[in-house]
C-alpha cells in the first residue's frame, strides 16, 4: 500500500463551490505539506504543518485553508473555487528530526474548476 | 530575489549517452540540495540528497555535484535508458529554513 494517499484523484467542480482534498500518510511523519503544480511553474507551497497543533502559510495560501485532524491526516479546502485554482495538487510528508529530510509525495489530485 | 533555475527546454539524448541536468540558485545559503524524478501525472520521487559540505554523491548510474561557490548543482545519468525519460526537479533546503524550495524541472527524453 502507498505511504501517502490522496483523495480524490480527479475532481471537476464549478466556480464558487467549496471542495476538500484529503491526504493520509502511514509513514508516521510529523511534517505534512500541500503543494500545487502548474506547467512551467514547478511546485509551489500552499500550507505546511509540523505537527497537529501547528499550521503555517506557504507562498500561495490565499483562497485555501487546511486542517490537520491527526498526525496522519492533512486536508486542503478551497472555500470558493475559482478557475485559476485549476492545477495538480500534491500532499507530501517529511520528518527531518528523524533523519527523513526527503519529502514523500502522494499521487496527486487533478482539479478542474469550470 | 531568491530563485532556483533549471533549464526549461527539454533535453533530448541518445540511449547510452550521459545526460547532464543543471540547477542554479541565487541568494540562498543552502543546507542541502535534493533531486527528484517526476513522471507525467504522478508525484515526485526522491533520488539523491547532497549536503552543502559535500562535493559529489553517487547512486548506481546517478551522480550529483554541488558547488556552493558557483551556486550550482549538476545531475548526471550515465548510460541513459529510455526508461530514464521523465522530468527531474531540483530542490533546495536553506540553512535555518523550514521548507523546501523546488525548481520547475527539466524534461529529459532518452531515445532508443
Amino acid at each position: 500500500d502507498a505511504d501517502v494517499t490522496q483523495t480524490p484523484r480527479n475532481r471537476i467542480t464549478k466556480t464558487g463551490k467549496r471542495i476538500m482534498l484529503e491526504c493520509s500518510q502511514t509513514k508516521g511523519h510529523d511534517r505534512m505539506y500541500w503543494y500545487r503544480q502548474d506547467p512551467g511553474l514547478g511546485l509551489r507551497l500552499i500550507y505546511y504543518s509540523f505537527d497537529v497543533k501547528d499550521i503555517n502559510k506557504g507562498e500561495i495560501s490565499d483562497g485555501y485553508s487546511v486542517s490537520r485532524q491527526a498526525q496522519a491526516k492533512f486536508s486542503l479546502s478551497l472555500e470558493s473555487a475559482i478557475p485559476n485554482q485549476t492545477a495538480l495538487y500534491f500532499c507530501a510528508t517529511s520528518d527531518p528530526e528523524r533523519g527523513e529530510e526527503t519529502q514523500y509525495f502522494g499521487p496527486g489530485t487533478r482539479l478542474l474548476v469550470l | 530575489s531568491q530563485k532556483i533555475e533549471q533549464n526549461s527546454e527539454a533535453l533530448n539524448i541518445q540511449e547510452g549517452k550521459t545526460a547532464t541536468l543543471t540547477c542554479n540558485y541565487t541568494n540562498y545559503s543552502p543546507a542541502y540540495l535534493q533531486w527528484y524524478r517526476q513522471d507525467p501525472g504522478r508525484g515526485p520521487v526522491f533520488l539523491l540528497l547532497i549536503r552543502e559540505n559535500e562535493k559529489e554523491k553517487r547512486k548506481e548510474r546517478l551522480k550529483v555535484t554541488f558547488d556552493t561557490t558557483l551556486k550550482q548543482s549538476l545531475f548526471h545519468i550515465t548510460a541513459s535508458q529510455p526508461a530514464d525519460s521523465a522530468t527531474y526537479l531540483c530542490a533546495l533546503d536553506i540553512v535555518g529554513g523550514f521548507k523546501t524550495i523546488f525548481g520547475a524541472g527539466t524534461r529529459l527524453f532518452v531515445k532508443a
